[in-house]
């Protein structure tokens, strides 16, 4: 079982819709969860970040964690053709220390 | 400020060559990762530097990869000989010591083995 599961998509919405992506997780140490977006041959950009559970609004983006269920969401309010690109999940334990772990990434496509 | 720098973007050699990928790190970041992506797979870890001393190289698939930091600055990762299967995007990212703040990444160093 792969520590971390993300559906790879594509998944494609009409411009204004709200997105919901999603991460599952077995690794109950994991205590910091990352949002990161990812442009084509671009690097990966830091959106969200939240440490343990609850709920975390930036704008247009809400993140969300349940460490009892081991399921962390990303929701994108009124998207927009700009917010088209793939989108990683990204954990961490506790001690810093450990290196980050990835999930495959959603390709999203938001159309005009 | 400037970003994690990686050089070259893109590279293409032949099997058995060499290629020397470099980052530099955020200024002051202590903190200095190497994470690769193959084709189809999630991006995973090859190693961690803080300053010039290796953390964690637990991620690293094999001995033709070595991975430097001299002087707790900028860091190489050379691959020798290089495999089709070393084909992907390397990325490097910096962060500061304490930990809480953000993980920063590079564009990526494109590698194409043939």
């Amino acid at each position: 079982q792969k520590e971390v599961e993300q559906d790879p998509g594509p998944l494609s919405v009409p411009e204004g819709a709200i997105v919901s992506l999603n991460c599952t997780y077995s690794n109950s140490a994991f205590q910091y969860f990352m949002w990161y977006r990812q442009y084509s041959r671009k690097g990966p950009e830091l959106l969200m970040y939240t440490y343990s559970s609850g709920n975390k609004e930036d704008g247009r983006f809400t993140a969300q964690v349940d460490k009892s269920s081991k399921y962390i969401s990303l929701f994108i309010r009124d998207s927009q053709p700009s917010d088209s690109a793939t989108y990683l999940c990204a954990m961490i334990s506790s001690s810093g220390n450990t290196p980050l772990v990835f999930g495959k990434g959603t390709r999203l496509s938001v159309i005009a | 400020e400037a970003g994690v720098t990686q050089f070259p973007s893109h590279s293409v050699i032949e099997k058995g060559q060499t290629v020397t990928l470099r980052c530099d790190p955020i200024s002051g970041h202590d903190n200095l990762y190497w994470y690769r992506r193959v084709m189809g797979k999630e991006i995973k870890f090859l190693l961690h530097f803080v300053k010039e001393s290796k953390q964690d190289e637990s991620g690293m698939p094999n001995n033709r990869f070595l991975a430097e930091r001299t002087g707790g600055t900028y860091s190489t990762l050379k691959v020798q000989p290089a495999e089709l299967e070393d084909s992907g995007v390397y990325f490097c990212a910096s962060r500061d010591r304490d930990f809480g703040n953000t993980i920063y990444f590079g564009e990526g160093s494109w590698l194409t083995v043939v």
